[in-house]
């Protein structure tokens, strides 16, 4: 079955770069994705990343995926207290329609 | 503005109680989904719903009832049955349906907060 794990926090300083883990086991996601949670909000898609890519940059925010060890991780430049949030990564099944997610890292930004 | 709504945001029950949760996307969406979000956890899958007046279970789905009468509409009924329901609610939406072949995005309303005492 799929499973998507990830550790559950992370603290960085201010200015500092943060890197988010995920490793997940459905080899044949077509996406993998990233998405943040605010405190008692909903979830909103940051980006995300076709399972043939080895990276993705978007302004501060670089994914990369090491399809070979099912690793996924997302890089956030120069974090800014703005981006303390919960982040999820999520995989796709093969069908393409329905999500799989992990329990989230919770990011801790100390100015 | 296009997007979808839940109500309320705050939600009080007594125990025994039937209760329903509000889902409404204004997006055109095709598919539609519940999850539920407990502390410090990750989602889990309640019912989606990929076309209207059809919808599947999901990992969690006793205790829970859903339909899909209009494409706009998802509401979701948390029953006396359901052994654990304090919880945090979340209803998604995703342009795909049946269809495939792009990225799957799914876009979040902000949630029901829901306490049962």
């Amino acid at each position: 079955g799929e499973d998507v794990e990830q550790s559950l926090f992370l603290s960085v300083r201010e200015g500092d770069s943060s890197v988010i883990n995920c490793t997940y086991t459905d080899s044949s996601s077509t996406y993998l994705y990233w998405y943040k949670q605010e405190p008692g909000a909903g979830l909103q898609l940051l980006t995300y990343i076709f399972s043939n890519m080895d990276m993705k940059q978007d302004q501060r925010l670089t994914v990369l995926l090491n399809k070979k060890d099912k690793h996924l991780s997302l890089r956030i430049a120069d974090t800014q207290t703005g981006d303390s949030a919960i982040y999820f990564c999520a995989e796709d099944n093969n069908a393409g329609n329905m999500l799989t997610f992990g329990g989230g890292t919770r990011l801790m930004v100390k100015p | 503005d296009g997007g979808i709504t839940q109500s309320p945001k705050y939600l009080f029950r007594k125990e025994g109680q039937n209760v329903t949760l509000s889902c409404e996307q204004n997006l055109n969406h095709d598919a539609m989904y519940w999850y539920r979000q407990d502390p410090g956890q990750g989602l889990r899958l309640i019912y989606y719903s990929q076309i209207v007046n059809d919808f599947q279970k999901g990992d969690i789905a006793e205790g829970y009832s859903v339909s899909r009468e209009k494409k706009e509409s998802f509401p979701l009924t948390v029953t006396s049955a359901q052994k654990n329901p304090t919880a945090f609610y979340l209803c998604a939406s995703s342009p795909l349906g049946l269809a495939g072949g792009r990225a799957y995005e799914q876009y979040f309303g902000p949630g029901t907060r829901l306490t049962v005492t």
